[in-house]
């Protein structure tokens, strides 16, 4: 079936730097991909909406600046977490589709914010 | 705006008991219900989805009816076992947007 690696599965930076994190579709073409955030014994709660070739549409209250989204080609989007702060510690998890079929899930980025 | 209600866990049976995690959503239009399973360490995948009112998704011995009256798409299990042990989401989707929306998981615990 079809996969999608997300990498890095963990990370630890320190308050004040950038990570970026990258999702790619291995087997297929993903038109649109989402990223997600997930806190502890919450839902997952969906940030931005990503198409190929085009700017990410946000949902209300998630800070473009602060999370950068690039689509550049049909596999991959990477997620940028700008100046991170221990609030921005979180599970961030992406998801691949090609032309709104079945959403494929990367096994998710744990950041850790010092 | 649609949400997903999940009941609360975390959820501890013994292997082989029966299982129900209750969801209840709400939606304007008629949305496509699923249920994901994220195992330990694990991405979401799939477990089954229904379309349409009336429909039942069934996988790995789980079901799930979209019952329209009560707005609900309860997980069934007859007889779980230890590797069911998993977090289940309850989503839902319109499919214009291609958008899941998430109810916030239940933790189900099996134990031998």
């Amino acid at each position: 079936g079809a996969v999608v690696s997300q990498h890095p599965s963990r990370v630890i930076c320190k308050s004040g730097t950038s990570v970026k994190i990258e999702c790619r579709s291995l087997d297929f073409q993903a038109t649109t991909m989402f990223w997600y955030r997930q806190f502890p014994k919450q839902s997952l709660m969906l940030m931005a909406t990503s198409n190929e070739g085009s700017k990410a549409t946000y949902e209300q209250g998630v800070e473009k600046d602060k999370f950068l989204i690039n689509h550049a080609s049909l596999t991959l989007s990477t997620l940028t977490v700008t100046s991170a702060h221990p609030e921005d510690s979180s599970f961030y998890i992406c998801s691949a589709t090609r032309q709104l079929e079945k959403l494929f899930f990367g096994s998710g980025t744990q950041l850790s914010v010092l | 705006g649609d949400s997903v209600t999940q009941m609360e866990g975390p959820v501890t049976l013994s292997e082989e008991a029966f299982l129900t995690i209750n969801c209840t959503y709400t939606a304007t239009g008629y949305p496509s219900l699923f249920w994901y399973v994220q195992y330990p360490g694990e991405g979401l995948q799939l477990l089954l989805k229904a379309t349409k009112a009336d429909d039942k998704g069934s996988n790995k011995g789980f079901e799930a009816t979209y019952r329209k009256e009560t707005t609900s798409f309860h997980l069934e299990k007859g007889s779980v076992q230890v590797s069911d042990s998993a977090v289940y989401f309850c989503a839902l989707s319109d499919l214009r947007g291609g958008k899941l929306i998430f109810g916030q998981g239940t933790e189900l615990s099996v134990k031998p």
